[in-house]
């Protein structure tokens, strides 16, 4: 069965680094998230991609976040300078037109 | 206001059924969802329903939705040892694919012997 993959599964990076978490999305697969989940809370959503621009995006996705479809099968969340309420698990998902389908998550952690 | 809730906790004895609630805020959800998450693993999708149906059902799975009070439940017939997970409710908050899904905070299950 077709899946999300997400690279790599733990990334340590220091406070103020920039920092790229990767996704392949399902191949047919023409929506794309990233949602992020901190340690004990919910699990929020950042931002949604379609047709090469952002379709919606929430509070948190400020300035210092932006995503990018580089090729035709890779999505990619790029944080600029890194704060330590940064960490988090980071979830990419995809869907065709209907449920979305998420990847195992890149646990990100801030030093 | 905005949340999805749902209790934090179920512990069941095995091969009973469990039966995990959930309410949610917006009446124009078009999707609800049911996410599965064990133990460092990502997100699996396990079911889901259109807000126009009120049950659906797929083999051990049965989802019921109740639109006029805004809740939804997940039961699992004959729970068995490897369905010990966290699940996660779920709405899609908006009629675009491109709309964000709002998630509770999880219940975990638990299987007693």
């Amino acid at each position: 069965e077709p899946e999300v993959t997400q690279t790599p599964s733990h990334q340590v990076t220091q406070m103020g680094q920039e920092v790229i978490l990767r996704c392949v999305p399902i191949s047919n697969h023409l929506y794309f998230y990233w949602y992020r989940q901190i340690l004990g809370q919910k699990v929020e959503f950042l931002v949604s991609f379609y047709n090469n621009e952002i379709s919606e995006k929430s509070e948190i996705f400020d300035d210092q976040f932006s995503v990018e479809r580089p090729d035709g099968s890779n999505f990619t969340l790029k944080i600029r300078s890194t704060k330590l309420e940064d960490s988090a698990m980071y979830f990419c998902a995809s869907s065709e037109n209907g449920p979305q389908h998420f990847g195992d998550g890149t646990r990100l952690s801030i030093l | 206001g905005e949340d999805v809730e749902q209790s934090l906790f179920l512990s069941v004895r095995e091969g009973d059924s469990s039966v995990i609630n959930c309410t949610y805020t917006d009446s124009s959800s078009t999707y609800l969802y049911w996410y599965k998450q064990e133990p460092g693993a990502g997100l699996q999708l396990l079911t889901y329903i259109f807000s126009n149906m009120d049950m659906k059902q797929d083999q051990r799975l049965t989802v019921l939705l109740n639109k006029k009070d805004k809740h939804l439940s997940l039961r699992i017939a004959d729970t068995q040892t490897g369905d010990s997970a966290i699940y996660f409710c779920a709405e899609r908050r908006g009629d675009s694919s491109a709309s964000k899904i709002i998630f509770g905070s999880g219940t975990r299950l638990s299987i007693r012997p």
